[in-house]
């Protein structure tokens, strides 16, 4: 199947700081990517969806300038958590769809953000 | 209401027992039903598609009920590496977006 990486696995930071986390597909070119959240004991929450080329596609309530992703080529999107403070601490995951999947999502393993 | 709901269990179950549970969808249009297992701190798994005529992989059942709009899926032979939470996954429009239920948490006992 088709493999999505995310890095880093594990970050920890100081509150103020930015925080960057890549996605990758690696097998397949990702013509949409998607940044989702996850609090302890609650579901994944979809952040935002990118395209190649175009600006990310923001859910409600999730601040544009806070959580700057980059969907700059096929294979990679960046998430950005700028000025993260303790309450972005959570479980960031990334999903890819390729040309050829339908509406199946391969996901990476996530990123742990701890902000102290 | 929610759009995609899910009993959050936990259902602790027997080693070899069958296990079922549900999750119901509130839009009708919904076009794309998935179940994906997520084990703790992991990223979630596709574990099967649901198709309008339910489909069977091994142990695992998923069927489909428009008329009452919910899925469903049942675990045979349950084994000790089940345990995981279960969610349900309904994408209802042309894009690719995908609506998360909780989870239903499943833990099988020796």
């Amino acid at each position: 199947g088709a493999v999505v990486s995310q890095h880093p696995s594990r970050v920890i930071c100081k509150s103020g700081t930015s925080v960057k986390i890549e996605c990758r597909s690696l097998d397949f070119q990702a013509t949409t990517m998607f940044w989702y959240r996850q609090f302890p004991k609650q579901s994944l929450m979809l952040m935002a969806t990118s395209n190649e080329g175009s600006k990310a596609t923001y859910e409600q309530g999730v601040e544009k300038d806070k959580f700057l992703i980059n969907h700059a080529s096929l294979t990679l999107s960046t998430l950005t958590v700028t000025s993260a403070h303790p309450e972005d601490s959570s479980f960031y995951i990334c999903s890819a769809i390729g040309e050829s999947s339908y509406n199946e999502q391969f996901f990476g393993p996530g990123t742990r953000l701890t902000v102290l | 209401r929610k759009e995609v709901e899910q009993d959050p269990g936990p259902f602790n179950v027997p080693e070899g027992a069958t296990v079922a549970f549900n999750c119901t969808y509130s839009n009708s249009a919904s076009q794309s039903f998935f179940w994906y297992r997520q084990d703790c701190r992991k990223e979630p798994k596709l574990l099967m598609s649901v198709y309008s005529s339910g489909n069977e992989d091994g142990r695992f059942t998923a069927q489909l009920n428009r008329a009452s709009q919910y899925i469903s899926l049942l675990i045979r032979d349950s084994k000790l590496s089940d345990s995981a939470t279960y969610l349900c996954v309904v994408n209802w429009d042309s894009n690719y977006q995908l609506i998360w239920g909780a989870g239903t948490k499943l833990i099988i006992k020796p």
